[in-house]
């Protein structure tokens, strides 16, 4: 089963404006991680929060978690034609639980 | 510094056939998971190996075994083909401790004819 769900399942904006997706889960993790799938390759990690941490910063990437809430948001600024991909989150499932469990995507795309 | 490689990229079998799939994890990391994603789906985690062991499996049949070798590569295996295993195969590695941050290969895409 999914653990992971992202939202919106899609999303369309135009070049130079922010994206922002949202992933909720379900169980305790230890970490909480980004990737980004450009048609069907290979997953590229884009960034890793921490289950102690609230935000993170990498470039043109804001993440957010909120444990209490059991929910993640990723902000792209500034968008790009090139940020146009399916987007993920995963988790663990804390402990020793070594298996992300990833949910269903978010598909961005970017018109120029 | 080579990422995870994987190989076939692509393949096409029958219903019924078995299938091998290869990967060989980034330079200096010693765990690898395969992950099976069928088309509009998130990846399913189907099992992690370390120290040429399985140590944790997703609910996959016993179809799907696995394999890691000295050099820390993996092979995935699929018998009994079925229709619904058509889907892309991914193969990610990382270093312990902990599963921090997994790199995947780009994939083998299967399909079942």
């Amino acid at each position: 089963s999914q653990q992971g769900e992202e939202d919106p399942q899609a999303l369309s904006i135009q070049e130079g404006e922010n994206a922002t997706m949202n992933c909720s889960y379900k169980t305790s993790i230890n970490n909480l991680q980004w990737y980004r799938q450009n048609s069907g390759r290979g997953l590229v990690h884009l960034i890793l929060i921490r289950s102690n941490e609230r935000e993170k910063h990498s470039g043109r990437l804001r993440v957010t978690l909120d444990t209490s809430k059991k929910s993640s948001s990723l902000l792209i600024t500034a968008s790009r034609a090139a940020d146009t991909a399916s987007y993920f989150c995963a988790t663990d499932a804390g402990g020793s639980n070594y298996k992300l469990t990833f949910g269903k995507g978010t598909l961005l795309t970017v018109n120029p | 510094d080579a990422g995870v490689t994987q190989s076939p990229t692509h393949l096409i079998k029958t219903r019924g056939q078995q299938v091998t799939l290869r990967c060989s994890p980034k330079s200096g990391h010693d765990t690898v998971s395969w992950y099976q994603q069928a088309l509009g789906q998130g990846p399913q985690f189907i099992f992690q190996y370390y120290e040429e062991e399985e140590r944790q499996r997703g609910n996959f049949p016993d179809r799907f075994s696995g394999h890691q070798f000295p050099n820390y590569s993996s092979e995935l295996n699929v018998n009994a083909l079925l229709l619904g295993d058509s889907a892309l195969y991914l193969c990610a590695s990382n270093r312990p401790p902990g599963q921090e941050t997994q790199y995947f290969g780009p994939g083998t895409r299967l399909l079942v004819l």
